[in-house]
């Protein structure tokens, strides 16, 4: 099976700070990545899925990129209800696996 | 608007079994496949099972495969996983979530979750 990885595994920046954050799969997926945000005690929501593709309602500082085995989810400007851990996930086959997470909060 | 809701969680003895079950409204529950995902206490997503629509195709994580089984009643609009059994590492919050508009094999929208702990 392809594995996710994701780095860095947690991250302290300012408000106003560009964010970015990796991951990467063992094999070529294609674009088939989402990006999903879950804030502390709540469930995850979808951010960016076909790789680059904004979900409806997510804010434009969200951005996502890559193809093939390297991605990035990029804050342009991270703000305090950005404090979060995201995930990537694969689904250009079974099993969908999701990468390990990576913590996000405000130095 | 999407709603999923799920029950059957507890506190259940290692080995034994339980059944949790998805009830879905807000879209047409029998267009769209569903999944199961759990999260550990502080642990990160992981995926569990997805069934196609129509309930025909079915794929299990290797970590419950031969364990744990997903199946669907569309008449019902709800989705079960069975779990037989259990581990101390089956200990999560389980999540149903419905395959996204986009691509089957990903979610857009989830449920709050129901907490298994098997223990003794």
């Amino acid at each position: 099976d392809i594995q996710m990885t994701q780095s860095p595994s947690s991250l302290s920046a300012s408000v106003g700070d560009r964010v970015t954050i990796t991951c990467r799969a063992s094999q070529g997926i294609g674009n088939y990545l989402a990006w999903y945000q879950q804030k502390p005690g709540k469930v995850p929501q979808v951010l960016i899925y076909d790789a680059s593709t904004l979900q409806s309602g997510v804010p434009s500082r969200f951005s996502g990129s890559g193809s093939g085995t390297d991605f990035t989810l990029t804050i342009s400007s991270l703000q305090p209800e950005d404090v979060a851990t995201y995930y990537c996930q694969k689904y250009d086959s079974a099993p969908s696996t999701f990468g390990p997470g990576t913590k996000v909060d405000i130095k | 608007q999407v709603q999923l809701v799920e029950s059957g969680g507890g506190v259940v003895q290692p080995g034994r079994s339980l059944r949790l079950s998805c009830a879905a409204s807000g879209f047409t529950f029998s267009s769209y496949g569903m999944h199961w995902v759990r999260q550990a206490p502080g642990k990160g997503l992981e995926w569990v099972a997805l069934i196609s629509y129509d309930g025909r195709n079915a794929f299990h994580a290797d970590s419950v495969k031969g364990r744990f089984t997903i199946s669907r009643e569309n008449s019902k609009n709800t989705l079960y996983l069975q779990m037989n059994s259990l581990r101390a590492e089956d200990t999560a919050v389980y999540y149903c979530a419905k395959s996204a508009r986009y691509a089957y094999l990903t979610s857009d929208y989830w449920g709050q979750g129901t907490l298994v702990t098997v223990s003794s």
